[in-house]
């Protein structure tokens, strides 16, 4: 099955730099791929996904990039703010099978 | 996106006791799952309700120990049997909705067995 790997598992950042996560999958069928934010004592929240025929994505300050040749995919968040620390997971989806990395812990440093 | 309700939201269980979650979801959905993270891990998929039909379980969870129901298409439950410490967790709904079946989840319901 797929097996998606998360790098880095934790990640210090000072305010107002970037923080990048990058996440590798195994399986090229995989054609979905989410990142969740989990904030402590919350749910995971979606917060910007991508499919597989595009190959960048932006909301504001959140981007996530795509290479499908290299089968990984990445999560950029440029001028972080403490509002940003928190647990990130990446996902990938093959037939509405998710398999989700082992998450990020982001400190966003004031 | 989906609002997606969890009771309880957390809760000090004895072991050897069942508990059971709710989750109430705003409009109907196809789709609704449980899954479990256990303390700084991951999410696992324990099973996928049907409604009315029998869920599926995933490799590891078995229906005597997390018995599943799911009456109608905007609720659902899951009952964690016999606990003991090591079910421990966070147990979270989601359900699967719009442009491929993106996930949501529910806010969790945190176990702590004693």
């Amino acid at each position: 099955g797929e097996n998606v790997e998360q790098h880095p598992s934790t990640l210090s950042v000072q305010e107002g730099d970037s923080a990048v996560i990058k996440c590798t999958y195994s399986d090229s069928a995989s054609n979905y791929f989410p990142w969740y934010k989990q904030e402590l004592g919350k749910g995971p929240q979606l917060i910007i996904d991508i499919r597989s025929n595009v190959g960048e994505k932006k909301d504001q300050r959140i981007a996530v990039t795509l290479n499908k040749t290299a089968k990984h995919f990445s999560l950029h968040i440029t001028e972080t703010q403490p509002e940003d620390s928190a647990v990130y997971f990446c996902a990938a989806s093959i037939s509405n099978q998710f398999y989700f990395g082992t998450g990020t812990s982001l400190t966003v440093i004031p | 996106s989906a609002v997606i309700s969890q009771k309880p939201s957390r809760d000090i269980c004895q072991r050897g006791t069942s508990l059971t979650i709710q989750c109430q979801v705003d409009s109907q959905v196809t789709m609704m799952f449980w899954y479990r993270q256990q303390p700084g891990q991951s999410l696992t998929l324990i099973a996928t309700a049907n409604q009315g039909s029998e869920a599926t379980y995933e490799s590891g969870f078995v229906i005597d120990k997390f018995p599943i129901s799911r009456p109608n298409l905007t609720f659902s439950t899951l009952t964690v049997s016999n606990m003991s410490p090591e079910d421990s967790s966070i147990y979270l709904c989601s359900v699967a909705r719009g442009l491929g079946n993106t996930i949501y989840f529910g806010e969790g319901s945190w176990l702590t067995v004693v």
